[in-house]
């Protein structure tokens, strides 16, 4: 069946070092999500990625989709204390259309 | 209005027990979601809403009972669970389920 996984698992990073999580897909996507979830919060929609090698942008959080749309990546710049937090990938693997979360890759910055 | 609404936020009841979890959006979107969250996992999908139908129903025990009244309301019926259904219950919705999914803050459930 349809897998999923999130590398690493776990990230410690020092305040200011950048971070770089990936998903990868067993299987083609047709469109990617990221989420976040603080410590003790809940998820929060990041982004949704749909196109071939897309790339977007938000403030100091870079999004990429793969060519072969089986991969994407999330890179943040100059990690804060404030990027603490688990990034779940989610994708229509196992419901068409209806998303089901990665493992999750829990980031800690240290200042 | 841009939330979800999770009540209660927290819930300790027993194993002969009736409760029900309750969320409410007004965001005008078609679908919603019930997901189960255990600690340092995944949210896991439950159960869907399209539509206020029921479409997808993930092999979750009959001891868990969804229903949507309308299309700005969800519930979780629950009855006779056991101490491994503690986890935190995870209300979503989505304008339909091509977009970003609105979550909830949630209601961390304990069964004695």
């Amino acid at each position: 069946g349809q897998q999923v996984m999130q590398i690493p698992q776990y990230q410690h990073v020092q305040e200011g070092e950048d971070f770089t999580t990936y998903c990868n897909s067993s299987t083609t996507l047709s469109n990617i999500q990221w989420y976040k979830q603080r410590p003790g919060g809940h998820p929060v929609f990041l982004i949704q990625l749909v196109k071939s090698g897309e790339v977007k942008k938000q403030k100091r959080l870079t999004f990429q989709f793969g060519e072969a749309k089986k991969n994407s990546s999330l890179h943040i710049t100059a990690t804060q204390t404030t990027d603490v937090g688990t990034y779940f990938c989610a994708g229509p693997w196992n419901y068409g259309q209806n998303f089901v979360f990665g493992p999750g890759t829990r980031l800690s910055v240290l200042p | 209005d841009t939330e979800v609404t999770q009540t209660p936020k927290h819930l300790v009841m027993g194993m002969t027990n009736k409760k029900s979890l309750k969320c409410e959006q007004h965001m005008g979107h078609r679908a919603m979601y019930w997901y189960k969250q255990k600690a340092k996992k995944p949210p896991e999908l439950m159960f869907v809403y399209s539509y206020e139908k029921l479409s997808i129903n993930e092999s979750v025990p009959s001891r868990f009972s969804p229903e949507c009244p309308n299309s700005s309301l969800l519930n979780l019926h629950l009855h006779a669970l056991q101490p491994e259904d503690s986890a935190l219950y995870l209300c979503a919705s989505s304008l339909t389920g091509d977009y970003g999914y609105t979550f909830g803050s949630g209601t961390r459930l304990t069964v004695v």
